[in-house]
């Protein structure tokens, strides 16, 4: 596999549910991040990461709950959403190593999350 | 922080026809802008960025132009195709500091054959 690989493709989950997003880069990158996509906020971020050290929090409510064991896989753990999350969830990975360069980020093909 | 204002939301033009999409940035440090492509059901791919240190970038039948003093940047699509419908979103970002994207609310084009 090559990319940016996601799973699960599609999710559907009660809100009481527990569940957890995975992704994972097969590019060395070092830099990941999570997007949520809807028709309200296209290419909204949530987190960041770099060298598995979390960079950025935009103000995410803490029922998502992200990790980073290694550079190459990024979790987003969910609890107890709302039918207001349901949407695309991209996860991305770019190389990021302090020099001036482009940072082309690489997505992945997304997690399509329902929420009843 | 960085803001990100694109437009049109929307854009409908005849195949073969040329597109526009215009772009403005609030962060003067800003020196690196994307655009990516998402196609229905795909996910965002880069099709072009330019840097700050040119005006203006070509590849085939896109480019994209800069005006570092104004904070303005946009994507130029000549002889559109169908294909060339998707929503497109134009980014920034900076070598300092905050290094993510910061994305613009995208543009979604559709090319009528």
């Amino acid at each position: 596999e090559t990319g940016v690989t996601q799973t699960p493709r599609h999710l559907v989950m009660g809100m009481t549910n527990k569940k957890s997003l995975k992704c994972e880069q097969h590019l060395g990158h070092n830099a990941m991040y999570w997007y949520k996509q809807s028709a309200k906020k296209p290419l909204e971020l949530m987190f960041v990461y770099n060298f598995k050290e979390q960079t950025e929090n935009n103000s995410v409510p803490s029922r998502f709950s992200p990790e980073c064991p290694n550079s190459s896989h990024l979790f987003l753990h969910l609890h107890t959403l709302q039918p207001e999350d349901s949407a695309l969830y991209l996860c991305a990975s770019s190389q990021d190593d302090q020099r001036p360069s482009y940072n082309e980020q690489f997505f992945g093909p997304g997690t399509r999350l329902t929420v009843l | 922080g960085e803001n990100v204002e694109q437009h049109p939301s929307t854009l409908s033009v005849q195949e073969g026809d040329s597109a526009v999409i215009k772009c403005t940035y609030s962060d003067s440090a800003s020196n690196y802008f994307p655009w990516y492509k998402q196609e229905l059901g795909k996910r965002p791919q880069l099709i072009i960025d330019i840097r700050s240190n040119v005006g203006e970038k070509k590849d085939q039948r896109i480019a994209v132009t800069l005006n570092k003093t104004a904070k303005h940047f946009s994507l130029h699509i000549t002889e559109t195709q169908p294909e060339d419908s998707a929503v497109y979103f134009c980014a920034a970002s900076r070598d300092t500091g905050r290094r993510a994207l910061t994305f613009g609310s995208g543009t979604r084009l559709q090319v009528q054959p």
